[in-house]
């Protein structure tokens, strides 16, 4: 099983670059996210998307853009790459968060690496 | 502002003791928390959950304890072995939410 994948791992940017971020998942998940991740700051989600063709922002989504135009894929865009954009970033997806019996957990990728100079 | 918490940055503890890790929260309308590791470069993984509706939750060398009044919770490994050494993170969700909360994590080093 690949679970979430991420592509791709390690990225170098100029600032100005446009970049997407591609993320998929085997597991018929309905719910994916995109969190970054920064040195004392946590995880911070960026996008998520409840289902094929919607998405929606979450705590930090100014300077990124996301699509879901499959069920299984989840992309994240850069569209000017700005030096506060260096960070980590990790998909996810999850079941039907929160239904009966289920743990609630989401299942991460193993992030990607971005730096932009 | 970050609505989960955890305070501490680091913590170091020798193998076989007690790790305790604590998290703070501050909306009222949480009522679901969860615990992941996460080794380096690798994506954080699921370790442990708890509802609202409990107090205390195990797994293993794992428990997770909810004091609501307080808005706090704790993880405690024991023992703490070797393997333990990761970076932990507290999570949190509201019932009509899809979305998770995270803390700034806190790493862990087992000294053997």
């Amino acid at each position: 099983n690949a679970g979430v994948t991420q592509t791709p791992k390690f990225r170098v940017l100029k600032t100005g670059q446009s970049m997407t971020l591609l993320c998929a998942q085997d597991m018929n998940h309905e719910y994916m996210y995109w969190y970054r991740q920064d040195p004392g700051m946590g995880l911070r989600l960026i996008h998520y998307s409840v289902g094929e063709g919607t998405t929606a922002k979450g705590e930090v989504p100014d300077g990124y853009n996301v699509s879901r135009l499959k069920k299984q894929n989840f992309l994240l865009g850069l569209e000017s790459a700005a030096p506060s954009q260096t960070s980590v970033y990790f998909c996810a997806s999850s079941y039907l968060f929160r239904d009966r019996g289920d743990t609630g957990e989401l299942f991460f990728g193993e992030g990607s690496r971005l730096t932009v100079l | 502002d970050q609505q989960v918490k955890q305070n501490s940055p680091s913590l170091s503890v020798q193998e076989g003791r007690i790790s305790i890790l604590n998290c703070d929260y501050t909306n009222s309308m949480f009522d679901y928390f969860l615990w992941y590791k996460k080794y380096p470069a690798e994506g954080p993984t699921f370790l442990i959950s708890i509802s609202s509706i409990k107090d205390k939750n195990e797994d293993g060398r794992f428990t997770v304890f909810l004091n609501k009044s307080a808005k706090h919770l704790s993880l405690h490994i024991v023992p703490s072995q070797p393997g333990d050494s990761a970076v932990y993170f507290c999570a949190a969700s509201a019932w009509d939410d899809y979305k998770l909360s995270f803390g700034a994590g806190t790493t862990v080093t087992v000294r053997a």
